[in-house]
């Protein structure tokens, strides 16, 4: 069935790059996501990707996709205290063109150490 | 800007009791959903809906019913609470549509503790 997976926790220094990385089942998801989640809080959208993009880059994100291992990943780069949460990458779920439905994986919490 | 609104945001229920969680957007969206988060599974859908009067089942929907009266209010019931469902619940909703990017925005979620 269709599966997203991340590693669950993620330690960096402030002033760091930080990579998180998700690995996904469905080739041919249009669209692949990374959403925030700060304590106490719901999801917050980060940045998508559609899948004829090998990478894509905001600020200091930035979204490298490789299709071919179905590997997607989130740099942060000059990670801040603030940057703190717990990030979801997701999957357009198959046939899911008429419901919308996503594939949320697991989230990988990252702490940021002063 | 209100965006998602869930009510209520805490909930402490006694095993057998009933309750039922809103969720309220008024962005236009068609399409709707109802999540559990619990700690290393991420978010699992429970129910969704892709238009007013309509609903279908996600990936955990026992012990849960749903309805969509109306486009903008998405409930969640809980007929009869079970310590297995303590979690925390999250509403969303997306514009829908085939082509569309089908970005889900997010309400705040309900903290439910079933003793």
């Amino acid at each position: 069935g269709e599966d997203v997976e991340q590693s669950l926790f993620l330690s960096v220094r402030e002033g760091d790059s930080s990579v998180i990385n998700c690995t996904y089942t469905d080739s041919s998801s249009t669209y692949l996501y990374w959403y925030k989640q700060e304590p106490g809080a719901g999801l917050q959208l980060l940045t998508y990707i559609f899948s004829n993009m090998d990478m894509k880059q905001d600020q200091r994100l930035t979204v490298l996709l490789n299709k071919k291992d179905k590997h997607l990943s989130l740099r942060i780069a000059d990670t801040q205290t603030g940057d703190s949460a717990i990030y979801f990458c997701a999957e357009r779920a198959l046939g899911s063109s008429n419901t919308g439905k996503l594939i949320f994986g697991q989230g990988t919490t990252l702490q940021v150490k002063p | 800007n209100a965006g998602v609104t869930q009510t209520p945001k805490f909930r402490v229920l006694k095993t057998g009791q009933s309750m039922t969680l809103l969720c309220a957007q008024d962005m236009n969206h068609e399409y709707m959903y109802w999540y559990r988060q619990d700690p290393g599974m991420g978010l699992r859908l429970i129910h969704y809906s892709v238009g007013e009067g309509t609903t279908a089942k996600g990936e955990v929907p026992d012990g849960y019913n749903v309805s969509r009266l109306k486009k903008q209010n998405f409930l969640l019931g809980l007929e009869s609470a079970a310590p297995s469902q303590t979690s925390v619940y999250f509403c969303a909703s997306s514009y829908g549509g085939a082509l569309a990017k089908n970005i889900q925005y997010f309400g705040a979620g309900t903290r439910l503790s079933v003793l």
